[in-house]
């Protein structure tokens, strides 16, 4: 079941900068699509989500850029700190109940 | 900030052994979840419930999984007779609406071994 694929399992950005994690989804059906944050040991917290409505969603240092044409969504985090290093999810979700996630992306900032 | 509890944090069990797996969501959530990430693998949705019942459940919530909010404040599962394949984190989560606008609230896990 790949419906909702991350296809970067690392990225590593330095501090200051721009960081893009990308998620890709197969099921038109979707409707929402939410980013979590985890770190070991803990469950996965909640960051940011975009209803198919939007195409952008912008919280403080997050952005979340939905593409339903390219069925694509992206989260941005400007300026990353190293307190952002963690493993990201993208997750999707059908008729607003059930997430369907990915694989995550451990995200790692340098100083 | 309001949290979700789980209980044990760690849990190591004989293969057939029935466990339950504890968790207090946050107060004036309705909706309630489980999911499981098994060691390497995603984070996968096993049943959400509303309304002191099942509302969805996934193809691994099998007849050997159950649900129950036995007072106005736990959610437990349950699985009767453990498998080596159930070992696993299984994180509850709850969510005041069934609207995905801000998301839910995740639980730190617990940890099941089954051996």
């Amino acid at each position: 079941d790949q419906q909702v694929k991350q296809n970067s399992p690392s990225l590593s950005v330095q501090e200051g900068r721009i960081s893009i994690l990308n998620c890709d989804y197969t099921n038109s059906m979707f409707d929402y699509f939410l980013w979590y944050k985890k770190y070991p040991a803990e469950g996965p917290t909640f960051l940011i989500s975009i209803s198919s409505i939007k195409d952008k969603n912008e919280d403080g240092r997050f952005t979340v850029f939905l593409n339903k044409s390219a069925k694509h969504l992206s989260l941005h985090i400007v300026p990353s700190q190293p307190g952002d290093s963690a493993v990201y999810f993208c997750a999707a979700s059908p008729r607003a109940q059930k997430l369907v996630f990915g694989q995550g992306t451990r995200l790692t900032i340098n100083p | 900030e309001p949290e979700v509890t789980q209980t044990p944090s760690h849990q190591v069990t004989q293969m057939g052994q029935e466990v339950i797996l504890r968790c207090v969501p946050i107060s004036n959530h309705l909706y309630f979840y489980w999911y499981r990430q098994i060691l390497g693998q995603k984070v996968e949705f096993l049943v959400s419930f509303y309304n002191n019942e099942i509302s969805e459940k996934s193809e691994i919530f099998d007849d050997q999984f159950s649900v129950e909010r036995p007072d106005g404040s736990n959610f437990t599962l349950k699985i009767r007779s453990t498998k080596l394949e159930d070992s696993a984190m299984y994180f509850c989560a709850s969510s005041v609406s069934s609207g995905q606008l801000y998301g839910y609230t995740f639980g730190s896990g617990t940890r099941l071994t089954v051996v």
